[in-house]
């Protein structure tokens, strides 16, 4: 398997622009999560599903805030608008919850820049 | 609900040198706890992961940590420090119930020569 792939790589835009990254987790895990890592922050969860469903969007931010997962291959984090402050690094990972608690496989990530 | 606390953000040794990061939970059940590594411009990467097999337990790399729940600490410890190890290191359970992976604040490991 190829990994976790998260595109793109890096995202440069323009404030109030909307952005949407995107993220094929590995073939067969059941959990997909989205974090976000800053300097101040760390690295925050933000979403994550169970077999395609959201179970907790505690830690997304704010509304502009968006996720989905139509099928078992396929994540989208979109913010609209976005704002300078969601520069970021965001990651997307699964794991394999049938085979209890497993680690987690990590993307690359994508570096968002708003400018 | 479960966390970890990384005790240092920063942590400097001599090459050749003992590593020790330092991570302690917080957990009214056997927790599931994990050691990941990153390094620049790049994903987490898994160094090793505690399951409740062994109290010791080994990672790649030369990596090993320690669960002592009387402690509640899972340190990672390497004995002798290279180079190529200067990266952030993250400590994380997975919460017993929900399978949420949460994330202790990091540790970045600076190795001179």
């Amino acid at each position: 398997d190829a990994g976790v792939i998260q595109s793109p790589r890096h995202e440069v835009t323009e404030m109030g622009q909307e952005v949407t990254l995107r993220c094929k987790p590995i073939s067969g895990h059941d959990y997909l999560f989205w974090y976000r890592q800053t300097m101040m922050r760390g690295l925050e969860l933000l979403i994550y599903f169970n077999n395609n469903v959201p179970i907790d969007d505690s830690g997304m931010p704010e509304d502009r805030f968006s996720a989905k997962m139509p099928n078992a291959s396929f994540s989208t984090l979109k913010i609209q608008p976005s704002e300078p402050r969601d520069s970021a690094v965001y990651f997307c990972a699964s794991r394999d919850g049938g085979r209890g608690h497993t680690e987690a496989f990590f993307g690359q990530g994508t570096r968002l820049t708003v400018v | 609900a479960q966390s970890v606390t990384q005790l240092g953000s920063h942590v400097s040794v001599s090459e050749g040198a003992l590593v020790l990061l330092r991570c302690n939970y917080s957990s009214s059940v056997p927790p599931y706890l994990f050691w990941y590594v990153q390094y620049p411009n790049q994903g987490l990467q898994l160094l090793l992961k505690y399951t409740s097999a062994a109290t010791l337990v080994k990672g790649i790399n030369g990596f090993e940590a320690e669960f002592k729940k009387s402690e509640t600490s899972f340190h990672l410890t390497k004995p002798s420090a290279h180079m190529s190890d200067a990266a952030e290191y993250f400590c994380a359970v997975s919460e017993d119930s929900s399978y949420k992976l949460i994330f202790g604040s990091g540790t970045r490991l600076l190795v001179r020569p």
